[in-house]
């Protein structure tokens, strides 16, 4: 039980390149998220997912894209890359339960991304 | 919409002195009330939650953290730290006006010497 996986761990672009940052779960968990970690800012949210097939905004969302074919996967796509969107990103999920209104995230190892 | 506001920034604390980490709230209804911790490039981990029940809650490894509604305040606490205990430590906040997504503080890195 690997829980949730994120790859490249380290990836270097230049201004207005693309790619993909991948994002594997093994729980089963209906819910996936991905944040941005920047220094003294916490984390904010710019996507989410309840469940295959279903995504939504989050706080942040611009320059970003998701989709979710799987239940398993939540990759995120950065089409134009910006220096603003240099940071470290974090991909998590969680059960959430009809009559539960909360649950516990479970968080991968982060991808750090550099925009040069 | 509700929000979180970590006190402390950075806390230095010495090997086997308490600590304190400071957390406030706004929110117009009832909240979930969380605290994560992140080891060093590490994702976070869930240290300990407030869900309902009692106002104080505990971890496995010594942390504690109480609700205090009046003061919307959710500060957790160590009596004795190790050098293990540094690290990145995350309030968050979730209630219904956000469909219960978890709202983070800015973080308060825990530095411990010996």
């Amino acid at each position: 039980n690997a829980g949730v996986t994120q790859t490249p761990k380290f990836r270097i672009l230049k201004i207005g390149q693309s790619m993909t940052l991948q994002c594997t779960q093994d729980m089963n968990h209906n819910y996936m998220y991905w944040y941005r970690q920047d220094p003294g800012m916490g984390l904010k949210l710019i996507y989410y997912s309840v469940g295959a097939g279903i995504t939504d905004k989050g706080e942040v969302p611009n320059g970003y894209n998701v989709s979710r074919s799987t239940t398993e996967d939540f990759p995120l796509r950065l089409e134009l890359a910006a220096p603003s969107q240099t940071s470290v990103y974090f991909c998590a999920s969680s059960q959430r339960t009809s009559g539960r209104m909360t649950d516990t995230q479970y968080f991968g190892p982060g991808t750090r991304l550099t925009v040069l | 919409a509700q929000s979180v506001t970590q006190l402390d920034s950075q806390v230095p604390v010495f090997e086997e002195a308490p600590v304190e980490l400071r957390c406030n709230y706004s929110s117009s209804v009832s909240v979930y009330l969380f605290w994560y911790v992140q080891y060093p490039n590490q994702g976070l981990q869930l240290l300990l939650k407030y869900l309902s029940g009692s106002t104080l809650v505990e971890s496995i490894n010594g942390f504690e953290a109480e609700f205090n509604k009046s003061q919307t305040s959710f500060h957790l606490r160590k009596p004795s730290v190790h050098i293990s205990d540094t690290a990145e430590y995350f309030c968050a906040v979730s209630d219904q006006t956000n469909d219960y997504k978890l709202s983070f503080g800015a973080g308060t890195t825990v530095t411990v010497r010996a």
